[in-house]
């Protein structure tokens, strides 16, 4: 089925590894997103890209860094991980405003 | 900075009751609204959304969702909930034009943990 994907489903890490979370989407949208989900306080905005060549901080940047690769794929890439970042991230794609977001099947972090 | 409130964070039905959630937001611009569910375990799907129009809008699974612009509210209701809807449901709103650069950002509540007991 088409739709957005995401690579590794699960991850452990120790404080101060790095890493990168991989997401790619078949659908030929224009817009894609790393969001991440913490118990009690929804999702929050690391990073977007509105086009393909543009990327942009969110709400919580600070520890990230991304790579829009081409409009397929949007990376996400920890350069240091810290207790902090042990969340479940989500990407997602869109087209338009008028159609929401289609997302991924979400990354389990944990940093120990 | 628009924000999402989404005032009931747990909540426990028998099967067949009926459901509203709650859901405000707090941004007099033009906005599109949406609910998402997140079934354990699993990513967030679409429920269903607001543009214009009708504001009582139907979704997948016999959810609805009246828009009152008014109140600014958007809350989701179904009138006999089942123990498959057992999930975390999540407002959201986009304000047009909310991002630098482009693309459309989702303002998400922090969710409803929804358990429904046979």
């Amino acid at each position: 089925n088409a739709g957005v994907t995401q690579t590794p489903k699960f991850q452990v890490l120790k404080t101060g590894q790095s890493m990168t979370l991989q997401c790619a989407q078949d659908m030929n949208h224009n817009s894609m997103y790393w969001y991440r989900q913490d118990p009690g306080m929804g999702l929050r905005l690391i990073y977007y890209s509105a086009s393909e060549g543009t990327t942009d901080k969110g709400e919580v940047p600070n520890g990230y860094n991304v790579s829009r690769l081409n409009k397929r794929e949007f990376s996400l890439r920890l350069e240091s991980a810290a207790p902090s970042q042990t969340s479940v991230y989500f990407c997602a794609s869109s087209e338009a405003e008028f159609y929401g977001y289609t997302f991924g099947s979400g990354t389990r972090l944990t940093v120990v | 900075a628009q924000s999402v409130s989404q005032h009931n964070h747990h909540v426990i039905l028998s099967e067949a009751a009926s459901l509203e959630l709650g859901c405000n937001y707090s941004y007099g611009g033009t906005v599109n609204l949406f609910w998402y569910v997140q079934y354990p375990g699993q990513h967030l799907q679409l429920l269903l959304k607001y543009f214009s129009g009708d504001p009582l809008v139907k979704g997948i699974k016999g959810f609805e969702a009246e828009f009152i612009k008014s109140k600014f509210s958007f809350n989701l209701r179904k009138p006999s909930v089942q123990w498959s809807d057992t999930a975390e449901y999540f407002c959201a709103v986009n304000v047009l034009g909310g991002l630098t650069g482009g693309g459309n950002k989702l303002t998400f509540g922090t969710g409803t943990q929804l358990k429904v007991e046979l």
